[in-house]
């Protein structure tokens, strides 16, 4: 079965540099979900998407934006990175209507900034 | 604010035995919890989910429970195997929202 995918899966920057990171969501699912998890630590949401309209936004610092485009894949960018942004970015999508609605995750991309 | 925490940080089993894993939620609007696997490197992996108004869900080899009267989740998982070696997850979502709000994960740790 069609799973999330996300890239890249490993992404060296520099302070002060940005970053993109990419996802795209199992066909059929209109809601995406974007989510940091620092290292030992549980994963902290960061913002969501439904029919490429922000619906929901957590702990994601002034430096980040995303959007999610009409094919419903989203990209997250990431600007003046800082070496406390250094985590795994985890995107996850969903389908409205499902029977519980549970969200599925993508493998993740490994962000290190040195 | 609301938080998902869980009792054990790393929980070591031997292979064959059931094992338990515990969490406790704090937010009564929660409607929703899901139990995630994480192996390494990986993204959380969907193992059971259970709605607020059951007390029990069974999949396969994994049972979760749910009680709403102490805000407690557990997962248990029947003759665990090696392959069962990974941090679990609960993570409990508000009807509203959809947010997964996740706790701090268990290792499970399981010796031959």
């Amino acid at each position: 079965a069609a799973g999330v995918i996300q890239s890249p899966r490993h992404l060296i920057k520099e302070k002060r540099e940005t970053a993109t990171l990419k996802c795209y969501p199992i066909p059929r699912h209109d809601t995406v979900y974007w989510y940091q998890q620092g290292p030992g630590q549980d994963p902290q949401f960061l913002i969501s998407f439904y029919e490429k309209m922000q619906s929901d936004k957590g702990s994601i610092p002034d430096r980040f934006s995303a959007q999610q485009f009409s094919d419903y894949h989203s990209e997250l960018n990431m600007s003046s990175l800082e070496l406390g942004d250094s985590a795994l970015y985890f995107c996850a999508s969903r389908q409205t209507g499902g029977e519980f609605g549970e969200q599925y995750f993508g493998p993740g991309t490994r962000l290190t900034v040195t | 604010g609301e938080s998902v925490g869980l009792h054990l940080p790393t929980l070591s089993v031997q292979e064959g035995d059931n094992s338990i894993i515990n969490c406790a939620y704090s937010n009564s609007a929660s409607d929703y919890f899901i139990w995630y696997k994480q192996e390494s490197g990986k993204g959380p992996q969907f193992i059971i989910d259970i709605r607020s108004n059951m007390d029990k869900r069974q999949g396969q080899r994994v049972t979760v429970l749910l009680n709403k009267t102490v805000k407690h989740l557990s997962l248990q998982i029947a003759a665990t195997q090696p392959g069962d070696s990974a941090v679990y997850f609960c993570a409990e979502r508000e009807d509203s929202s959809y947010k997964l709000i996740f706790g701090s994960g268990t290792r499970l740790l399981v010796r031959p």
